[in-house]
């Protein structure tokens, strides 16, 4: 059971628009930022946004970021084949548990 | 270019434990720290805890204290995540990421490495 929740997965067709949703509560995405991850099968997770919307260099401005209050949102506009990946949300934690933790994952099928 | 290699597959018994290693390259290595993530077959990620390379301090998940240690060589640039009492449910890709703090988000990954525990 992750601590954040995300759909197990979303589909669209290529060139379309996916959004998907990461919520969680105030002691993680509520007060903490957030980050987003593609995980191409049989590789190692890909920071897509971090810091709630920002994108490291070389990733396309397809991908887009978003938060608000306990909730969090990935964009991909201009679907592509290659897309197809799961997708992971993590923020840090302040509970007393304290720690990075990340949503079960988003598998994205592109029609 | 930064890179962050990590050692290979192993396979290991209940009850032993395993190193896992990831030599960085391509930046400062004191100037950041490393993260540990895993993943259980067909499953999510799990953050296993973050040590800095500039002066050692670590932060373990709490439910992971006690049966992890992760170190540094700062003379090689390497990473290294122990785990020991290996159950079963530990079987999974053990992932070292960089990030500045143990909040921070990993920018660069290592490219993953399977321990396996089975009898």
């Amino acid at each position: 059971q992750s601590v954040l929740t995300q759909p197990p997965s979303v589909s669209a067709a290529p060139g379309q628009k996916v959004t998907i949703s990461c919520s969680g509560s105030s002691s993680n995405i509520g007060n903490n930022y957030v980050s987003w991850y593609q995980q191409l099968p049989g590789t190692a997770p890909k920071l897509l946004i971090y810091e709630n919307n920002k994108r490291p260099s070389g990733i396309p401005d397809r991908f887009s970021g978003s938060k608000s209050g306990t909730s969090a949102t990935l964009g991909i506009t201009g679907l592509q084949t290659g897309d197809e990946a799961d997708y992971y949300c993590g923020t840090w934690d302040s509970s007393l548990s304290a720690g990075r933790v990340f949503g079960g994952g988003t598998k994205l099928t592109v029609l | 270019q930064v890179q962050l290699v990590q050692s290979g597959a192993e396979v290991k018994k209940p009850g032993a434990s395993v190193k896992v290693s990831c030599k960085a390259s391509g930046y400062t290595f004191t100037s950041y720290g490393i993260s540990w993530v895993r993943q259980a077959p067909g499953q999510g990620l799990e953050w296993m805890g973050w040590i800095s390379a500039y002066n050692g301090n670590t932060n373990y998940a709490q439910k992971l204290q006690g049966r992890v240690t992760m170190t540094t060589d700062t003379s090689t640039s390497t990473a290294y995540m122990e785990l020991r009492s290996l159950r079963s449910d530990d079987t999974a890709v053990y992932y070292c990421a960089r990030g500045e703090s143990p909040q921070d988000y990993g920018d660069y990954w290592g490219q993953g490495t399977l321990v396996t525990v089975s009898s």
